[in-house]
């Protein structure tokens, strides 16, 4: 595609349910990271993959957290038993290149999550 | 961790004025520092970076500083244009070389 896609741009959902969110990054880009952004702050680290692998999952806050890329190119980020503080956006970025330093980031418009 | 610290949090500067934001990092090891502007209800873009192993890079109306030494890096941006209103994110690497961690932002209003 001509750039990062994020679906669906909108969620809004009950305290406890579970949510996916999808990403579809540029076409042969292999690097591909999720963030989050609260409002009045900058992106959050989550999760980077190269590939269909996990680099770095450091920044998922906690185990309702977990991120897919099963054929290194549609990735979904899965929460479970949504809580409040989980509202934000959650963007998704592209790389065509291995690691964050050897190339733009290209982000998607985000997917906005409120959990109510 | 790394953790970037970047301010002011907001800058409001009449049209044509210079515009400065300043950011420092932690991790003495960082080696890369993108800086990225989101338009209101827009995504991050990338307009500027610089890397570890040159002091200043300049584009244009834009210019980025690096002083290593003091873990500090600036945002110049000169003759600035309401088109410029955005908010500005730095970055750095974080230890491991996968992620960039940002800056909390800076909110800049170019009055005309």
């Amino acid at each position: 595609g001509a750039g990062v896609s994020q679906t669906p741009s909108n969620k809004v959902t009950e305290k406890g349910k579970y949510v996916e969110l999808r990403c579809d990054p540029i076409s042969g880009h292999t690097a591909l990271y999720w963030y989050r952004q609260s409002l009045g702050q900058g992106p959050e680290f989550l999760i980077y993959f190269q590939g269909t692998g996990a680099a770095d999952d450091s920044g998922l806050p906690n185990d309702r957290f977990f991120a897919v890329r099963p054929e290194g190119s549609v990735s979904t980020l899965k929460i479970q038993r949504t809580e409040r503080g989980d509202s934000a956006v959650y963007l998704c970025a592209s790389s065509s290149s291995g690691g964050p330093n050897t190339g733009e980031l290209f982000f998607g418009e985000g997917s906005r999550l409120t959990v109510l | 961790g790394e953790n970037v610290e970047q301010h002011p949090s907001t800058l409001s500067v009449q049209e044509g004025d210079s515009a400065v934001i300043k950011c420092t990092y932690s991790d003495s090891a960082s080696n890369y520092f993108p800086w990225y502007k989101q338009e209101l209800g827009k995504r991050p873009q990338l307009i500027i970076d610089i890397r570890s192993n040159v002091g200043e890079k300049k584009d244009q109306r834009i210019a980025v500083t690096l002083n290593k030494t003091a873990k500090h890096f600036s945002l110049h941006i000169t003759e600035t244009q309401p088109e410029d209103s955005a908010v500005y994110f730095c970055a750095a690497i974080n230890q491991a070389g996968t992620a960039l961690i940002f800056g909390k932002g800076t909110t800049l209003s170019v009055s005309s």
